[in-house]
């Protein structure tokens, strides 16, 4: 069981670029979510996934996309890097959009530096 | 937005000493409260999930209080220790959307 797995841990892309942050849940969660965290602004959530095929804008959706054609897989495109995006993005999980008892599992975090 | 505010933003204390920390939320539309412990270079990890006014959890030394008609929530720690050293981060959800606070970083001095 390895719980919610991200990569990559380091990115560094020019400004323009594109690329893709995978994550990987082997929880069956139903619900995954992708957040970033900047200094001094806390966790903000980018996009999130109720189940297999929904997907939704959370509170910084710009510049970025994300897909859930599976329960287990989560990814966030970068359409075109630009250096505002260089932060440090969480994946997450949980049972369900309640929670219940659990909260969220988080992944292991990826720092995307972009120049 | 339905901004989570912390405080103090940071805390020094020594071992041994109990402490406490201030999550405060919008109370309208309110579902669920989470507190999470995040070590430096690790991921955060869910200590509580609360979700009625009233609640009251504890793990070890650690517990947690919600008033949801404030729109508060207060953190303990008793008898510090050094591991105890993390920022300790707080969630608010309102169905699908959550909003966290930037938490409050304790510092335990051996």
């Amino acid at each position: 069981n390895a719980g919610v797995t991200q990569t990559p841990k380091f990115q560094v892309l020019k400004t323009g670029q594109s690329m893709t942050l995978q994550c990987a849940q082997d929880m069956n969660h139903e619900y995954m979510s992708w957040y970033r965290q900047d200094p001094g602004m806390g966790l903000r959530l980018i996009h999130y996934s109720v189940g297999a095929g929904i997907t939704d804008q959370g509170e910084v959706p710009n510049g970025y996309n994300v897909s859930r054609s599976t329960t287990e897989d989560f990814p966030l495109r970068l359409l075109s890097a630009a250096p505002s995006q260089t932060s440090v993005y969480f994946c997450a999980s949980s049972y369900s959009t309640g929670m219940g008892e659990i909260g969220y599992t988080f992944g292991s975090g990826t720092r995307l530096t972009v120049v | 937005i339905l901004n989570v505010e912390q405080s103090p933003q940071s805390l020094h204390v020594q071992e041994g000493d109990s402490t406490n920390f201030t999550c405060s939320f919008p109370s309208s539309n309110f579902y669920a409260l989470h507190w999470y412990r995040w070590e430096t270079a690790k991921s955060p990890e869910a200590l509580f999930v609360m979700t009625l006014n009233g609640d009251e959890k504890k793990k070890g030394r650690i517990s947690a209080t919600l008033n949801t008609k404030e729109g508060y929530s207060y953190l303990y720690i008793k008898g510090s220790q050094p591991e105890d050293s993390a920022t300790y981060l707080c969630a608010r959800n309102s169905g699908n959307q959550f909003y966290f606070g930037t938490g409050t970083s304790l510092t335990v001095i051996p």
